[in-house]
């Protein structure tokens, strides 16, 4: 069965450093990913997602990520972090023949240290 | 609607009474999730509607959970004798599924907290 694993429940960075939140998922087959963004007192909101056109997919915010197929991994990356950022982040997957039913990681925490 | 609304925000309860959730999906939408948040913890699968079909049932964690949607638009998730463990946050979401194929981007309501005393 498809899992997804995101290291770090917490990952903390000082304003201005780069934003580095890992995801690795277990399927063979390229599945679709996806970055999620939920806010204090919100629900989650798409930041990005990768379908097959290019490896490298930007988001909003200035986020990106990087799929590596050798590395099964989408990790999302922003250069330069600003307080703005601090939310908790969730990786997803679905299959490209069963898409209804994501696949969630269980979510980081972004703490900005000012 | 312009985004996928739902009530209340927030429900305080005395254990052993049944509430009921509402999400009100974008407009369009043929998919609707429900997913439970618990504190600190990840996106639990509840159920899954899509259109007529029968709905996808497989997540709800015990026969006091019930969900319907009516005219393939509203949905109402039921707790009856509700539970301490039942505090958490339950999301709804929505999707302009339309087959099989294609990445299924999901919108996300803003949740409804439910506290059990």
């Amino acid at each position: 069965a498809q899992s997804v694993t995101q290291l770090g429940s917490h990952v903390s960075v000082s304003e201005g450093a780069l934003v580095l939140l890992r995801c690795n998922y277990s399927s063979s087959v390229p599945p679709y990913l996806f970055w999620y963004v939920q806010y204090p007192n919100q629900g989650l909101q798409l930041l990005l997602k990768y379908t097959s056109a290019a490896t490298l997919v930007k988001g909003i915010n200035g986020f990106e990520a990087e799929f590596k197929k050798s590395e099964t991994s989408f990790h999302l990356t922003k250069p330069s972090a600003h307080m703005s950022d601090a939310a908790e982040y969730f990786c997803a997957v679905s299959e490209r023949d069963s898409n209804y039913q994501l696949i969630w990681g269980a979510g980081t925490k972004l703490i900005i240290k000012p | 609607g312009a985004g996928v609304s739902q009530s209340p925000s927030n429900k305080v309860t005395e254990k052993g009474k049944d509430v009921e959730l509402r999400c009100d999906p974008i407009s369009g939408h043929t998919a609707l999730y429900w997913y439970r948040q618990s504190l600190g913890q990840g996106l639990e699968f509840l159920i899954y509607f899509q259109g007529n079909s029968a709905p996808d049932k497989s997540g709800l964690p015990s026969d006091r959970f019930s969900a319907e949607r009516t005219g393939g638009s509203v949905s109402t998730l039921t707790i009856q004798r509700t539970q301490q463990e039942d505090s958490a946050v339950y999301l709804c979401a929505s999707s302009r599924l339309t087959g099989l194929s294609g990445a299924n981007v999901l919108t996300f309501g803003a949740g409804s907290r439910l506290t059990v005393l």
